[in-house]
């Protein structure tokens, strides 16, 4: 596609139940990442994917979340057992090979844990 | 580990003065540094970046930033400041050669008035 594609858009889940958020990057890029976004603040890096390396998790709140990415494309935030302070946009990007590209955004998922 | 510090949650401007967003950053080597902006209810666009020579580097609708590495910032400008750019600013670092791993600060919300 032209751009980062995140599905869904929204999404509202009972407290306790797991959940999945897709990101579908920009065809051949090779770096994607994962960022939180609550109530307009700051983003609070989560995950980053580089090629085939092993990904950064240095950022992942707890174990309750977790994140793939299949084939070097489409990735998948999964977060186990949601709490209500998981409640937050969450926000994908990717970023071409090479060093100094920048990120592209997708318009995010707004999860609402209740 | 990497950091970004905008000191300022929130700029006020009236419109026409020239506008300035601060940005300070911690990183081992040569970094990478980006301005990113977030209008109300839209994803995070990039502004501009810096990767290497002229200090002073110009990007979209008239914004510009200038690198200075013994201070270790890169403030975001713009001569004169229009209602249509307020919303929420980030400043981001990638550690330059060692890496691509985004970081942003906390943001800056800009707010012009008429």
């Amino acid at each position: 596609g032209a751009g980062v594609s995140q599905s869904p858009s929204n999404k509202v889940t009972e407290k306790g139940k797991d959940v999945e958020l897709r990101c579908d990057p920009i065809s051949g890029h090779t770096a994607l990442y994962w960022y939180r976004q609550s109530l307009g603040q700051g983003l609070e890096f989560l995950i980053y994917f580089q090629g085939n390396s092993a990904p950064d998790k240095s950022g992942l709140p707890s174990d309750r979340f977790s994140a793939e990415r299949t084939g070097g494309s489409v990735s998948t935030l999964t977060i186990q057992r949601t709490q209500q302070e998981d409640s937050a946009v969450y926000l994908c990007a990717s970023s071409p090979a090479g060093w100094g590209t920048e990120a592209f955004f997708g318009q995010g998922t707004r999860l609402t844990v209740v | 580990a990497q950091s970004v510090a905008q000191p300022e949650d929130q700029v006020n401007v009236a419109e026409g003065n020239p506008l300035t967003v601060k940005c300070t950053y911690s990183v081992s080597g040569n970094p990478y540094l980006f301005w990113y902006v977030q209008y109300p209810n839209r994803g995070l666009q990039f502004l501009l970046k810096y990767i290497t020579g002229d200090n002073l580097v110009k990007g979209s609708y008239g914004f510009e930033a200038e690198f200075n590495k013994s201070q270790t910032s890169f403030h975001l400008k713009k001569p004169s400041a229009l209602v249509s750019d307020s919303a929420l600013y980030f400043c981001a670092v990638t550690p330059g050669a060692a890496g691509n791993k985004l970081t942003f600060g906390g943001g800056t919300r800009v707010l012009v008035k008429p």
